[in-house]
């Protein structure tokens, strides 16, 4: 099983819809984590920290789930502006890697 | 301010040659990593340095090694070359060394080995 799993997509959504991505993680030490944004053949940019209470950034919600190992990013009224690729990122307790996922694509379509 | 400055961004390079890539830190910041991303994945970490130190090492063979220097700048180096090694090659600075730390990418180097 891997360290970090997300679902690759793509993700196709009209604008204006609300689209949801989880990611789960199999080390239950992991202690923080975050959603980065990547456009194609761009650098990684950090979009989002998640919070244990969850955290809101504008149209962008960002939730973590411990008991079930999974982090959640909702991103309301989709722009088109939101297509990318969304990794998430949790670093392992002790080691401090950071362990990415491969990336769940959105494409929001006009 | 600048941002995380690499070099070259782009690279071609032969089987069984060796690479240097070079990463500067945004200043201010104490801590940078590597990460190698394979087209279609997410960024797999290679190595992390703070204060000079090796403070992580991902599952890379031998071959990768790294440094950091006074200048809080930073090589990779990876000798004999596999075909495998064409990636994109990012280096991410932070202000620290952490569990908590955002990481800030460069624009990358592409490597492509024939």
């Amino acid at each position: 099983r891997k360290e970090v799993e997300q679902d690759p997509g793509p993700f196709n959504v009209p604008e204006g819809a609300t689209v949801a991505f989880n990611c789960t993680y199999s080390n239950s030490a992991s202690q923080s984590f975050f959603w980065y944004r990547q456009d194609c053949r761009k650098e990684p940019k950090l979009l989002m920290s998640v919070y244990s209470s969850g955290n809101e950034d504008g149209r962008f919600t960002a939730q973590l789930n411990r008991a079930s190992q999974y982090i959640s990013l909702l991103i309301r009224d989709s722009k088109l502006s939101d297509s990318a690729t969304y990794l998430c990122v949790v670093i392992a307790s002790g080691t401090y890697k950071y362990i990415f996922g491969t990336g769940t694509r959105l494409k929001v379509l006009a | 301010d600048a941002g995380v400055t690499q070099s070259p961004t782009h690279l071609i390079k032969t089987r069984g040659q060796h690479v240097t890539l070079r990463c500067s830190p945004i200043s201010g910041h104490k801590s940078v990593s590597w990460y190698q991303q394979v087209l279609g994945q997410g960024p797999q970490f290679i190595f992390q340095y703070y204060e000079k130190e090796e403070r992580g090492r991902g599952n890379f063979p031998d071959r990768f090694s790294a440094r950091q220097f006074p200048n809080y700048s930073s090589e990779l180096n990876v000798n004999a070359l596999l075909l495998g090694d064409s990636a994109l090659y990012l280096c991410a600075s932070s202000l620290s060394w952490g569990f908590s730390e955002k990481l800030f990418f460069g624009s990358g180097t592409q490597l492509s080995v024939l």
